[in-house]
Formats: C-alpha cells, sequence, structure tokens
C-alpha cells in the first residue's frame, strides 16, 4: 500500500543540526513533488518545505529558509530535510507528505505518520 | 504574504447538527483550497480540494464551497468520529504557498 515512513527525529542541542529521512513506498516516487510539514507540540500545522518530482524546484517556508535544505534520491525513494542551526521553536513533530495526481492541485493526499524533532540543552 | 484566518477557531455542536467552517484568504487564490481533518493523536487527513472535491473515501456528509477569498468546509449532520482540528490550506498553481490556516476545534456538545 502506498506509504510515507519517516525518520531521523530526535532531542538535539540549540545550534546543530539533523537530517530527516521519509522512505516512500506503493507509488512512483520520482513522479510526485513532496512536502515537509511540521507541527508544534499542541499547535497547528506550518509547511515547511517542497521539492518537485524531480528535485529541480524547491521552496522554503520564511521560518527555515537558509537554514533547512529539501532534497530527494530518487533511485532510493527517500526525501530528506537537512535541518541546520535549529532553534528551540524548531521543536516540532516533522511529517513528509505527497502531492495528489491530480493535475492543477497541490494538495497533500498520503501523509507519514511523522517524526518527533525536539531542539534542547 | 496571502494569510489564510479561519472562524471559529472552536466550536461545539450536537450529534446531527449541521457545522459549519469558514476560512479566509487575505488575496484571491482562485480555488486552490484545501480542507484537511486531524483527529486527536493523529496524521492530518486530506477531506476536499480544488475548494469542493470530496476527496475517494470521504463521506459525502463533508462539503466545500467557495471561491476567490472566502471558502467554507460543512458538516451536514455531525457525528462522534467527526471529533477533530480541520483546517484549511491554500495551494498555487505554481510552486510555493501553501499555508494552512490556524484550524477548528470541532467538539461534541
Amino acid at each position: 500500500q502506498v506509504q510515507l515512513v519517516e525518520s531521523g527525529g530526535g532531542v538535539v542541542q540549540p545550534g546543530r543540526s539533523l537530517r530527516l529521512s521519509c522512505a516512500a513506498s506503493g507509488f512512483t516516487f520520482s513522479s510526485y513533488g513532496m512536502h515537509w510539514v511540521r507541527q508544534a507540540p499542541g499547535k497547528g500545522l506550518e509547511w515547511v518545505a517542497v521539492i518537485s518530482y524531480d528535485g529541480s524546484n524547491k521552496y522554503y517556508a520564511d521560518s527555515v529558509k537558509g537554514r533547512f535544505t529539501i532534497s530527494r534520491d530518487n533511485s532510493k525513494n527517500t526525501l530528506y530535510l537537512q535541518m541546520n542551526s535549529l532553534r528551540a521553536e524548531d521543536t516540532a513533530v516533522y511529517y513528509c507528505a505527497k502531492q495528489i495526481a491530480v493535475a492543477g492541485t497541490r494538495a497533500f493526499d498520503i501523509w507519514g505518520q511523522g517524526t518527533m524533532v525536539t531542539v534542547s540543552s | 504574504d496571502i494569510q489564510m484566518t479561519q472562524s471559529p477557531s472552536s466550536l461545539s455542536a450536537s450529534v446531527g447538527d449541521r457545522v459549519t467552517i469558514t476560512c479566509r484568504a487575505s488575496q484571491g487564490i482562485s480555488n486552490y483550497l484545501a480542507w484537511y481533518q486531524q483527529k486527536p493523536g493523529k496524521v492530518p487527513k486530506l477531506l476536499i480540494y480544488a475548494a469542493s472535491t470530496l476527496q475517494s473515501g470521504v463521506p459525502s456528509r463533508f462539503s466545500g464551497s467557495g471561491s476567490g477569498t472566502d471558502f467554507t468546509l460543512t458538516i451536514s449532520s455531525l457525528q462522534p468520529e467527526d471529533v477533530a482540528t480541520y483546517y484549511c490550506q491554500k495551494y498555487n498553481s505554481a510552486l510555493g504557498g501553501f499555508t494552512f490556516g490556524p484550524g477548528t476545534k470541532v467538539d461534541i456538545k
């Protein structure tokens, strides 16, 4: 079945780095734009970054621009989020999400279970 | 940047009630709007995209409408399993701009 599985979360000190991974299965990963979305404890959803199906286009939320990098390896069906210069306010559950296969629509139809990132000294 | 607002921030209604949630964009976004449901402790689920298209498998008591700046999500007959927080989200035809609204928490009275 269609599935996204995140990994790589954990506890990290402020200023340090962490790389999240999202393993995709059950669909043609290389055909879809992919996103990272985060949710701080008890808060709403915040879109973080998007990468096009072939990795040629990437966009970021202002809150992470210059610190986070989204990438993908279509040969490994895996999405990544490199997070540098982490701050306490980056503490959240990080979800990867797949864009729906409908022309002109970029809603997210498949979500992973999320991985928790805690930035604390 | 285009901002998304939702109202109310929370509501409590009885089983069987008709529930309406409003989402407003600070600028026109055509119909590039989706609605998600997030039950407590669960992953968000896509309900509606393109403002009014029901995602496959979503019960028909959910419906969406609107275009431009004003959108609504309606639950025609609230069920206990609909207790959740509902988020609207804008997405542009070009890459970038996937802002979520702040969410509306729905409870049973």
